[in-house]
């Protein structure tokens, strides 16, 4: 079936540098797509969403890029801090639909 | 707000046992859902529900059933308890915003880490 995921389980970044996550969406169908943060312990927390009419949308400290045409998601994180270590998640939906799939996630852990 | 919240926490359960994890949202959310998280993976969907009386089977419905006689409440029940079924699970709700962007931001609750021995 088709799914969302992410093209790295783990990525390690170095405080102060910014962070680039990944994730690849097959359901060319998909209008909706969102981020989600889970701190270990934790449910999962809402970062932000894009729209498939939308190129790039901003948030605090946070991007999303979405690219159609190769069904590419990226969330971009500037100026890493230690909080943010955690796993990301994207998820997609197709139009009309509340169901969420979601990808496996990539784990982000930040050096001092 | 409370937001979403689930009981237990945790729970042990031996195998061919029965429990029901609560679920509750004091948002008005309309839409419900119950996911189940294992190691590696993201969550899959178990059982949705888009209002009261209404539900519907997700990804991976097997070995649970739901109700949703509430808009706030959402129970999911383990009818006999299987090693496989050894989970961490979620539930989650959101509510279709108004206007031209539609929004389906899911609020989750902290999650109850099940183990069936």
């Amino acid at each position: 079936g088709e799914s969302v995921g992410l093209h790295l389980p783990t990525l390690s970044v170095q405080e102060g540098d910014n962070s680039i996550i990944n994730c690849a969406y097959s359901n060319s169908a998909s209008d909706y797509f969102i981020w989600y943060k889970q701190e270990s312990g934790k449910g999962p927390q809402f970062i932000i969403d894009i729209r498939s009419n939308m190129d790039k949308r901003q948030g605090q400290r946070v991007t999303v890029l979405l690219n159609k045409t190769v069904k590419h998601l990226s969330l971009q994180i500037a100026a890493t801090q230690p909080g943010d270590s955690a796993v990301y998640f994207c998820a997609e939906t197709p139009p009309g639909d509340y169901k969420l799939s979601f990808g496996a996630g990539t784990t982000v852990t930040v050096r001092a | 707000n409370a937001g979403v919240t689930q009981t237990p926490k945790f729970q042990v359960l031996k195998t061919g046992q029965s429990m029901t994890l609560q679920c509750a949202q004091d948002m008005n959310h309309e839409y419900m859902s119950w996911y189940r998280q294992d190691p590696g993976m993201g969550l899959r969907l178990i059982h949705y529900s888009v209002g009261a009386g209404i539900t519907d089977q997700g990804e991976v419905p097997n070995g649970y059933n739901v109700s949703r006689s509430t808009t706030e409440d959402f129970p999911l029940r383990l009818l006999s308890a299987a090693p496989s079924q050894t989970s961490v699970y979620f539930c989650a709700s959101s509510s279709r915003t108004s206007g031209r962007f539609r929004s389906y931001e899911q609020y989750f609750g902290p999650g109850t880490r099940l183990t069936v021995t």
